[in-house]
């Protein structure tokens, strides 16, 4: 089983449109949860971190559910600059007093007019 | 943005001939990354680093060394670049290893 797992879409979706990705981890173990944004040709951007309790930052929600070892996001009023993959990431200790990130496949989002 | 610069931007080297890539931070962040990523496998970790001449592996280390004598610098090293190895390199920062990175904006390697 793959440690992060995603649909790799696309989801093609219209402007305004809210739009839900889904990501499950395999390590119990795992501490800290981000959404990754990565445009075409670019790096990955820290989109925001996932807590516990949910957090929201605009039109984004970003929600973790531990015992099921599942994080989601949400993106209401899509616009057409959300256009990118969105990358699942998970942190687990790796030995040494050192964390690793992991990163899921990432699922692609295109925004049409 | 955090302070942080990967050179060459654009690489194109024969198979066989070994390839440096650096990293550059002005952050004093601990931690430096380097992930490479292909289509159809995201980003994976080649090696990573959590202070001056500290390095370990990271789960596709085959063919590449490290080398990390200055905060500021995190160097990959392919000893024989093979085809396989053509990819994009990212390098990465981070304050702490349990905080998100940041990430340098690629190094597009093609081996002929």
């Amino acid at each position: 089983r793959k440690e992060v797992e995603q649909d790799p879409g696309p989801f093609n979706v219209p402007e305004g449109a809210t739009v839900a990705f889904n990501c499950t981890y395999s390590n119990s173990a795992s501490q800290s949860f981000f959404w990754y944004r990565q445009d075409c040709r670019k790096e990955p951007k820290l989109l925001m971190s996932v807590y516990s309790s949910g957090n929201e930052d605009g039109r984004f929600t970003a929600q973790l559910n531990r015992a099921s070892q599942y994080i989601s996001l949400l993106i209401r009023d899509s616009k057409l600059s959300d256009s990118a993959t969105y990358l699942c990431v998970v942190t687990a200790y790796s030995g040494a007093g050192s964390y690793q990130l992991t990163f899921g496949k990432g699922t692609k989002l295109s925004v049409i007019p | 943005d955090a302070g942080i610069t990967q050179s060459p931007r654009h690489k194109v080297t024969e198979t066989g001939t070994p390839v440096t890539l650096r990293c550059h931070q002005t952050e004093n962040h601990r931690y430096m990354y380097w992930y490479r990523q292909d289509p159809g496998h995201g980003l994976r970790l080649i090696h990573y680093s959590y202070g001056v001449k500290d390095t370990d592996k990271g789960e596709v280390s085959d063919g590449y060394s490290v080398s990390r004598s200055k905060t500021e610098d995190f160097l990959l090293t392919l000893e024989s670049a093979t085809s396989s190895q053509t990819s994009v390199y990212f390098c990465a920062i981070s304050e702490s290893s349990v905080y998100g990175y940041t990430f340098g904006s690629g190094t597009r390697l093609t081996v002929v």
